[in-house]
Formats: structure tokens, sequence, C-alpha cells
């Protein structure tokens, strides 16, 4: 399986600090997508890597693929307690997308 | 207002009954997917479907059936084979490939009685 696994499981942050998250997958990609769940809600989509891309922005999220190392990161800046959820990476190839356990973030007050 | 809806959003059912989850989408998505959440975990998949009258098992396939009749519709029902249905259960889904962004709907929170 080429379920993304995230690191760190749970993140706590002090609102304005910058929050970063880590996914590492097993085998090869088409993309990498990361998503963000509120609880009890359904996933929300965050941002879209290709396989090629190196580094996207998407207003204040930055992620990174380093696809010679099975990895990828997501970077919040100036986070905001509105950020508290759970953010999921999902390794996409042409058959499936999966899903790891998350990074529960709290951004705190 | 374009989306993805499913109901109910809270479902209780007695151990031994089958029970039907709704899934409804206006998007024009062909492909349509599953997915079983427990409490702290990730999503796992049940079924998708990439086009009407076409679906596929996925990695936790066993105690669930599910049909696609319609390109809007996409129904999963949880049977009494189902060991452990208790769980969060959404339903996506997207343009074609499953690698293409996946919309999600809100849920519904099975728990068995």
């Amino acid at each position: 399986s080429q379920q993304g696994e995230e690191d760190p499981q749970a993140l706590s942050i002090q609102e304005g600090e910058n929050a970063t998250m880590n996914c590492s997958y097993k085998t090869s990609i088409n993309n990498l997508q990361w998503y963000r769940q509120n609880s009890g809600r359904g996933l929300v989509h965050l941002i879209l890597i290709r396989s090629n891309e190196r580094e996207k922005h998407s207003g204040r999220l930055r992620v990174t693929l380093d696809t010679s190392k099975k990895s990828s990161s997501l970077l919040i800046t100036a986070s905001r307690a509105a950020d508290t959820a759970s953010y999921f990476c999902a390794p996409g190839s042409a058959r499936q997308l999966t899903f790891g356990s998350g990074t529960q973030l709290t951004v705190l007050p | 207002d374009g989306g993805i809806t499913q109901s109910p959003k809270y479902l209780f059912r007695k151990e031994g009954q089958n029970v039907t989850l709704s899934c409804e989408q206006n998007l024009n998505h062909d492909a349509m997917y599953w997915y079983r959440q427990d409490p702290g975990q990730g999503l796992r998949l049940i079924y998708y479907s990439q086009i009407v009258n076409d679906f596929q098992k996925g990695d936790i396939a066993e105690g669930y059936s599910v049909s696609r009749e319609k390109k809007e519709s996409f129904p999963l029902t949880v049977t009494s084979a189902q060991k452990n249905p208790t769980a969060f259960y959404l339903c996506a889904s997207s343009i074609s490939r499953p690698n293409n962004e996946q919309f999600f709907g809100p849920g519904t929170r099975l728990t068995v009685l």
C-alpha cells in the first residue's frame, strides 16, 4: 500500500506561529494531495502537487515534494485558531488515492 | 449549489439489520467513492465507481454493497455481514480518475446498537 504516513500525529502551536506537517509514502505516485478535516465533517481539498513539481504555494500554504525521498511537507504560515483541524496527505496513483491517519493540529489563541 | 450530499447525518441500526446510506452529487462527476473512517484513523476505501453501472471493491469491501444506476447517485448498503459497522462514512466524487481532486460529502455517522 502507498498509504501516506503523517508526522507528527499531533501538533499544538500558538496563533501566529508556523505549522509544519510531514508525509512519507512507499511507492511511486502521479501526485500527492493534502486535505483538511474539521471534527465530524467531510474532508476539504487543500492543494495538489504533481510528481514532477518540487514546491507549490496556495495562500498561507506551502507544499514541498521530494520523490527521491518519497516525502512531502505541508507548511501553514501565520496560523490562526480556525486552522485547528486534522490534516491528511493522500499519495495518488492511477488506481487510487490513499489517506494516512492524519496530523491533528491545534492552534491556541 | 453544487456539491455532494449525504443522508442521514446520524443513523442508528440494530444488530442484524441492513441499512442504506445515501450519496448524491450534482457536480457531473463520473467517479464516486465510499470511505470508512474510525476514530483517530485515516480513510479506508470501501468501494468506488468510475462510471455508471460499474463499480470496484476497495480495501475493505466485505459486508458492504453498492449500486451505480445513475451518475448522480452512489448508495452504500451496510449489511448484517459487516462485523463492526459502527463508524463514520464518507462519500466523495471526482471528475474521472481516483487521483484527481476528490470532493467530499459531510459524512454519515452510523452507530449499531
